[in-house]
C-alpha cells in the first residue's frame, strides 16, 4: 500500500497537554497534508507541507517532515476538548513520470481530549 | 470560505436502484473528487475531474460513474446499487496549483451516508 499510516491509532490526553501524531509513508512524495474530521463530518484541511520543507506552523499546530525517514508528525500544543477529532495524513505521491500523482489518506488517529 | 455542499446527509436505497449523489462547490474550483470512507480502509478515491466534462478513474471506480456538466457540480452515480456500496461518500474540490492536481488543499463537503438494503 502507498498510503500513509498514522500512529497511534488512538490517543487520549487531558486538556492543556500536547498531542503528537505520526505519519509514515513508503514512496517519494510531492507534499504531505494533514486533515481533521469531526465525527460524522467531512474533512477539514489543516496544513500542507511540501517535500522541500521541514517544518510548518499554524496557530497551535506544528508539522514536521523528514523525507529521509519518510515520516511526518503533527503536534497540537495546549490541547482543548474541542480538538477531539480524527486526524488524517494524506500523501501526494508520484504515480510515474507521466502518470501524475495521487493523494492517499491514512486511516487516521482518533484524538480524545478530556476536559 | 469555500463551501462544498452535498445534497443529502443520509440516504437509504434498495439493491438495484440507480442512485445519484450530488455535489456543488461555490469557489470556481477546477478539481472535484469523490471519495468513499470505510472503517479500516480510510478514504479511497472513486473518481475525480479536473475540468468540465473531464473525468479520471480513481482507485475504486467499479460500479460507479460520474458526470460533470457544469464546473460547480460533480455527480456520482451508482448504476445499480449493491450492499457493498453502503458507505460514507465525501465530495471535495480544489484549485490546481503549479499544474499539479494535489498541490493545494482539498475542501470537503459534510458527506453523504448511504445505506443500501
Amino acid at each position: 500500500s502507498q498510503q500513509g499510516e498514522e500512529d497511534p491509532q488512538a490517543l487520549s490526553i487531558q486538556e492543556g497537554e500536547n498531542a503528537t501524531m505520526n505519519c509514515s509513508y513508503k514512496t517519494s512524495i510531492n507534499n504531505l497534508q494533514w486533515y481533521r474530521q469531526n465525527s460524522g463530518r467531512g474533512l477539514v484541511h489543516l496544513i500542507l507541507i511540501r517535500s522541500n520543507e521541514r517544518e510548518k506552523h499554524s496557530g497551535r499546530l506544528r508539522v514536521t517532515l523528514d523525507t529521509s525517514k519518510k515520516s511526518s508528525s503533527l503536534l497540537i500544543t495546549a490541547s482543548r476538548a474541542a480538538d477531539t477529532a480524527s486526524y488524517f495524513c494524506a500523501t501526494d505521491y508520484v504515480l510515474g513520470e507521466t502518470s501524475g500523482s495521487r493523494l492517499t489518506f491514512g486511516e487516521g488517529t482518533q484524538l480524545t481530549v478530556n476536559p | 470560505d469555500v463551501k462544498v455542499t452535498q445534497s443529502s446527509r443520509y440516504l437509504v436505497k434498495r439493491t438495484g436502484e440507480k442512485v445519484f449523489l450530488e455535489c456543488v462547490q461555490d469557489m470556481d474550483h477546477e478539481n472535484m473528487f469523490w471519495y468513499r470512507q470505510d472503517p479500516g480502509l480510510g478514504l479511497r478515491l472513486i473518481y475525480f475531474s479536473y475540468d468540465v466534462k473531464m473525468k479520471e478513474k480513481g482507485d475504486i471506480p467499479e460500479g460507479y460513474s460520474v458526470s460533470r456538466e457544469k464546473k460547480e457540480r460533480f455527480s456520482l452515480i451508482l448504476e445499480s446499487a449493491s450492499t457493498n456500496q453502503t458507505s460514507m461518500y465525501l465530495c471535495a474540490s480544489s484549485l490546481p496549483a503549479g499544474g499539479a492536481t494535489y498541490n493545494s488543499p482539498l475542501h470537503f463537503g459534510n458527506g453523504t451516508r448511504l445505506t443500501v438494503t
